[in-house]
């Protein structure tokens, strides 16, 4: 079945970059999102990519998708304290009518 | 421009009561879906619709309820609270999946079933 995996931690020095990456299952998936929620909040969608991209750049934001390894990872640029929050990893195909979401990964950053 | 909005935002229940978890948004969105959140465990699926009068089960979807019976509103219903069900729901809306749509997340409500 469909999985998406993603570490439970990161923590990253303020002003270093911070990769968090993701593996999903599903070869068919069409859609590959990041989305960021902070404490106390919903998810808001931070970027997305579609599977016959292999980058996409916005901002501090660098997606990479590896689809022959099924990997994406989200690199934030001079991370600073407001990029705490958790991260969530999501796909989805164009059959479906669902979208599967990572465990989400914490980023904590120290000074 | 409200979104996506979800009542209440914090309630405590007893075992074995019941309730529903409103959830509305004004986008004219076909998708709704509700999810729970639970540490280490990510957003799971519990049901989900794909427009008014269509609802299906997501990953965990034994002891709640949905009724799409219009296309704003999509409310969840816990049958007979357990503890088990203590948990962040989430309501999202999107357009139709597959098209790389943003989802639009509610806000939240957090549930304790004592």
């Amino acid at each position: 079945g469909e999985d998406v995996e993603q570490s439970l931690f990161l923590s990253v020095r303020e002003g270093d970059s911070s990769v968090i990456n993701c593996t999903y299952t599903d070869s068919s998936s069409t859609y590959l999102y990041w989305y960021k929620q902070e404490p106390g909040a919903g998810l808001q969608l931070l970027t997305y990519i579609f599977s016959n991209m292999d980058m996409k750049q916005d901002q501090r934001l660098t997606v990479l998708l590896n689809k022959k390894d099924k990997h994406l990872s989200l690199r934030i640029a001079d991370t600073q304290t407001g990029d705490s929050a958790i991260y969530f990893c999501a796909e989805t195909h164009s059959s479906a009518s669902k979208i599967i979401f990572g465990s989400g990964t914490r980023l904590s950053i120290r000074p | 421009n409200a979104g996506v909005t979800q009542t209440p935002k914090f309630q405590v229940l007893k075992t074995g009561q019941s309730m529903t978890l409103q959830c509305a948004q004004d986008m004219n969105h076909e998708y709704m879906s509700w999810y729970r959140q639970d540490p280490g465990m990510g957003l799971r699926l519990i049901h989900y619709s794909v427009g008014a009068g269509i609802t299906d089960q997501g990953e965990v979807p034994n002891g709640y309820n949905v009724s799409r019976s219009t296309t704003e509103d999509f409310p969840l219903r816990l049958l007979s609270a357990a503890p088990s069900q203590t948990s962040v729901y989430f309501c999202a809306s999107s357009e139709l999946q597959g098209s790389g749509n943003t989802i639009y997340f509610g806000e939240g409500s957090w549930l304790t079933v004592v």
